[in-house]
């Protein structure tokens, strides 16, 4: 692996299903960020972890769930899945959770929710 | 409230050069970042600015002044290739990137 892989690439879920987003990263990477991105908005940050075993939640938390057991992993788990939370979902890593160090994204997962 | 302001879309030429405008206004302020997403991809960094003035890296700068809330980049010489979105962040006093909506450019030959 080189960078940060995700899976699944895309997903159509029925309402009220639980799905979770797999990230797992190969730099060692101290910080990792699970995003949502809709059309004609920014970016907005649902958890994050600055490092194994601590996660802490967004500005859109609601409805996701996120765990942080070791260094590479950051799954992103939707409980009971609603059609508003049909997105793009990206995950991203930076070395540290503090300072001016760039994020490095993942190729996506797109999700439609029915 | 925090907020990222950039146009949405923006048309230039190829060759020419483009300024993408950014004002920002955050909760305390760790510095400002520029993405590129090209469609249907993931963001890429382009810069960082946390101190005033302009940053070089090959075709692209990006400036920054803190007292007026504001950065832009600048895209010289431009390519079919450049035609993506370009994403303009601003941390916070807590180390998260506010992000702006993008700004589409587009560029003709």
């Amino acid at each position: 692996i080189a960078g940060i892989t995700q899976a699944p690439t895309s997903q159509i879920l029925a309402a009220g299903r639980r799905m979770t987003l797999r990230c797992t990263q190969d730099m060692r990477h101290n910080a990792m960020y699970w995003y949502r991105q809709d059309l004609g908005l920014g970016l907005r940050l649902i958890h994050y972890s600055n490092t194994a075993g601590t996660t802490g939640k967004g500005e859109v938390p609601d409805g996701y769930s996120v765990s942080r057991a070791n260094t590479d992993d950051f799954p992103l788990t939707l409980a009971s899945a609603v059609p508003s939370q049909t997105s793009v979902y990206f995950c991203a890593s930076s070395g540290s959770g503090t300072g001016g160090n760039e994020q490095f994204f993942g190729p996506g997962t797109r999700l439609t929710v029915l | 409230g925090q907020n990222i302001d950039q146009p949405t879309e923006m048309t230039a030429t190829e060759g020419a050069i483009v300024q993408i405008n950014c004002t920002y206004q955050t909760s305390g302020f760790n510095g400002l970042f520029w993405y590129q997403q090209h469609a249907g991809e993931a963001p890429t960094f382009l810069s960082y600015n946390v101190l005033d003035g302009l940053e070089e890296k090959g075709r692209f700068s990006s400036f920054l002044s803190r007292s007026k809330g504001y950065s832009y980049l600048l895209l010289k010489e431009l390519q079919m290739k450049d035609s993506a979105s370009y994403l303009c962040a601003g941390m916070d006093s807590n180390y998260q990137l506010i992000w702006g909506a993008g700004t589409k450019l587009i560029i003709k030959p």
